[in-house]
């Protein structure tokens, strides 16, 4: 059974990061492409970074870039998110997502998602 | 980017009846990548369709897809009490990969 555990999520100042992760099992993880999608309180999906099977090719959302950086250690079974100079407009519920396949951009697996709330 | 629009924003319906979600996109969607999701409150989203027309693993029959280009149809033929939830489109064809507003299928 696939599963995707979502984690690193809480409350933090603007200006501060958070790691998020994700782990991954049920499936080959090496095999598939990894994502982060996110969705505001009350509000709809936005896609926030996607990173392909084996790494090498990396895409950010403009919202995020130069801020976020997304990374994933096939021997783990994981995928990470570090978020730098977090903002209000952060907060969200954070979603960990399966890429059908090594390079595809749709999501067929997701997590349970992991709440990050940016507030003063 | 490739905005999506879809309408209407809410669809008041009653189970048995037919239900027809409509998503636009503002250029061309390449080779009619398009995904359509189900989310239910406090739950993650679930993939329905890809490809325009392609179904998931596991999901009823009654729930359908096409369109290509600019225009795309999710229709659920008749709707199920557990179908009444958001539905979201998502295209994947190009960089950076957008999302539809949503549609909210409400019981009338």
């Amino acid at each position: 059974e696939v599963q995707l555990v979502e984690s690193g999520g809480g409350l933090v100042k603007p200006g501060g990061s958070l790691r998020l992760s994700c782990a991954a099992s049920g499936f080959r993880f090496n095999r598939y492409s990894m994502n982060w999608v996110r969705q505001a309180p009350g509000k709809g999906l936005e896609w926030v970074s996607s990173i392909n099977n084996s790494g090498s090719f990396i895409y950010y959302a403009d919202s995020v870039k130069g801020r976020f950086t997304i990374s994933r250690d096939n021997a783990e079974n994981s995928l990470y998110l570090q978020m730098n100079s977090l903002r209000a407009e952060d907060t969200a519920v954070y979603y960990c997502a399966r890429g059908y396949g090594s390079g595809s951009y749709f999501y067929d697996y997701w997590g349970q998602g992991t709440l990050v709330t940016v507030s003063s | 980017e490739i905005v999506l629009t879809q309408s209407p924003g809410t669809l008041s319906l009653s189970p048995g009846e037919r239900a027809t979600l409509s998503c636009r996109a503002g250029q061309s969607v390449s080779s009619s990548y398009l995904a359509w999701y189900q989310q239910k409150p406090g739950q993650a989203p679930r993939l329905l369709i890809y490809g325009a027309s392609s179904r998931a693993t596991g999901i009823p029959d009654r729930f359908s897809g096409s369109g290509s280009g600019t225009d795309f149809t999710l229709t659920i033929s008749r709707l199920e009490p557990e179908d009444f939830a958001v539905y979201y489109c998502q295209q994947y064809g190009s960089s950076p990969w957008t999302f539809g507003q949503g549609t909210k299928v409400e019981i009338k």
